[in-house]
């Protein structure tokens, strides 16, 4: 069925080091891979996404990878601030279910000064 | 801010009562989700309408009920209300039908006693 992996669900780095979180999906007909940042007390806000024609994106400190074959995509911080600090989720698109989303259960990460 | 409206951001009530939770999309959406998030769980999809129709339903209890106006904004009804009920209720919008990411509203916390 639909399902989105994530890894790590906590994440510690201290201020400057690179993180990383993976995701995993199910359906190879999935086509677009967007990620969020929720923020406390905030709604998840959209960071980057990622297209299945591409392989990476990249946006100032903020990269997503994507591997088709493997079904894995993967989002790099790095150089990582105190305020990245929240609980980011990753999610893919299901064409054979309605183009819904399905998301990957969070990772919680906290960048320590 | 988002765009995307949400009213109450929080909402106490007793065990078997009835709420309304109400999103007014970001000018120009169509599309009108709802989501889930318990204490530690991911984003749970609840139903989604598009241009005043019903489009998918995902993890929705029967206690549970949504519809979108003429104008576009959204209510979600959850009566009969159980402890277990009590999350952080996310409203998203978007343009198209599953195009691209979601905008997100900043939620209503429902806690249930």
């Amino acid at each position: 069925g639909e399902n989105v992996e994530q890894h790590p669900s906590t994440l510690s780095v201290q201020e400057g080091d690179s993180a990383v979180i993976k995701c995993t999906y199910s359906d190879s007909a999935s086509n677009y891979f967007p990620w969020y940042k929720q923020e406390l007390g905030k709604g998840p806000q959209l960071i980057i996404d990622i297209r299945s024609n591409v392989g990476e994106k990249k946006d100032q400190r903020i990269a997503v990878t994507l591997n088709k074959t493997a079904k894995h995509f993967s989002l790099h911080i790095t150089e990582t601030q105190p305020e990245d600090s929240a609980v980011y989720f990753c999610a893919a698109r299901y064409p054979n279910t309605g183009n819904q989303f399905y998301f990957g259960t969070g990772t919680s990460l906290t960048v320590i000064p | 801010d988002s765009g995307v409206t949400q009213t109450p951001k929080h909402l106490i009530t007793a065990t078997g009562q009835r709420v309304t939770l109400r999103c007014s999309p970001r000018s120009g959406d169509l599309s009108v989700y709802w989501y889930q998030q318990s204490l530690d769980q991911g984003l749970q999809f609840l139903i989604q309408y598009y241009n005043g129709e019903e489009r998918a339903k995902g993890n929705i209890l029967e206690r549970f009920s949504a519809q979108q106006f003429p104008d576009l904004h959204s209510e979600l009804n959850l009566s009969s209300l159980e402890l277990g009920d009590s999350a952080l209720y996310f409203c998203a919008s978007s343009k198209e039908w599953g195009l691209n990411g979601y905008t997100f509203g900043s939620g209503t916390r429902l806690t249930v006693v």
